[in-house]
């Protein structure tokens, strides 16, 4: 069955670290989104491509980086962690025009200390 | 920028009753979509119910139906028969529809429902 994967699940890492988590989708899906969710914040976005080697930033896209450079993947970079992005981070993908609906992965927890 | 709003934390239900959660949304737009997502405590996000603001009638998925008011700009879920299952976190979000393609998912803030045996 097509699936959407995130790696690692739970990282602890230091302040000022770099720290990429992976997202990898066997749909073959265009759209790949990536949202952050917080307590009493809901999810919010943080990146989004609709396509190979496109990339747009979400509402909150300070301190994040992603690239897009096969259909499969979008990995999300830290490039500097800071503990304000101690977080919950959803990677997400769709790929109809039409329905919208988005297939979730399971989430990576981050604790930046 | 569009907003969504679920203006109730937390809510609780006794099992077998039914329980609606209340969204609004701020839009000028007229071709867009909503939904429902399940949030269980395993985290994994789960698609409920969508609605088209084209159509009318509000849609249905077994124990689950939509109170859509495009006018009051107003989107409720209604659960019946609650079961223990369905405590979960629930979020309702927002998708403006182009022709050229989707926009990404807005989100509320959610509503944390418990079902109590």
């Amino acid at each position: 069955d097509a699936e959407i994967t995130q790696s690692p699940r739970h990282k602890i890492t230091e302040t000022g670290r770099q720290v990429t988590l992976a997202c990898h989708q066997t749909w073959n899906h265009n759209n790949m989104f990536w949202y952050r969710q917080d307590l009493g914040h809901g999810l919010r976005l943080i990146h989004y491509s609709y396509g190979v080697q496109d990339t747009n930033k979400g509402e909150v896209s300070d301190g994040y980086s992603v690239s897009r450079s096969n259909t499969e993947d979008l990995p999300l970079t830290l490039e500097s962690a800071a503990s304000s992005q101690t977080s919950v981070y959803f990677c997400a993908s769709s790929g109809g025009q039409n329905t919208g609906e988005l297939f979730f992965g399971e989430g990576s927890r981050l604790t930046v200390l | 920028a569009q907003t969504v709003t679920q203006s109730q934390p937390e809510m609780s239900v006794q099992e077998a009753e039914t329980v609606t959660l209340s969204c609004t949304y701020d839009t000028s737009e007229n071709n867009y979509y909503l939904f429902w997502y399940k949030q269980p405590p395993s985290r994994q996000m789960i698609l409920v119910i969508r609605q088209e603001a084209y159509k009318q009638q509000n849609a249905t998925e077994n124990r689950f139906s939509v109170n859509f008011q495009k006018a009051a700009k107003s989107f409720s879920l209604k659960i019946s028969d609650s079961q223990l299952g369905d405590t979960a976190m629930y979020f309702c979000a927002f998708m403006k529809h182009m022709n050229s393609g989707n926009t990404p998912l807005v989100f509320g803030k959610g509503t944390r429902l418990s079902v109590i045996a």
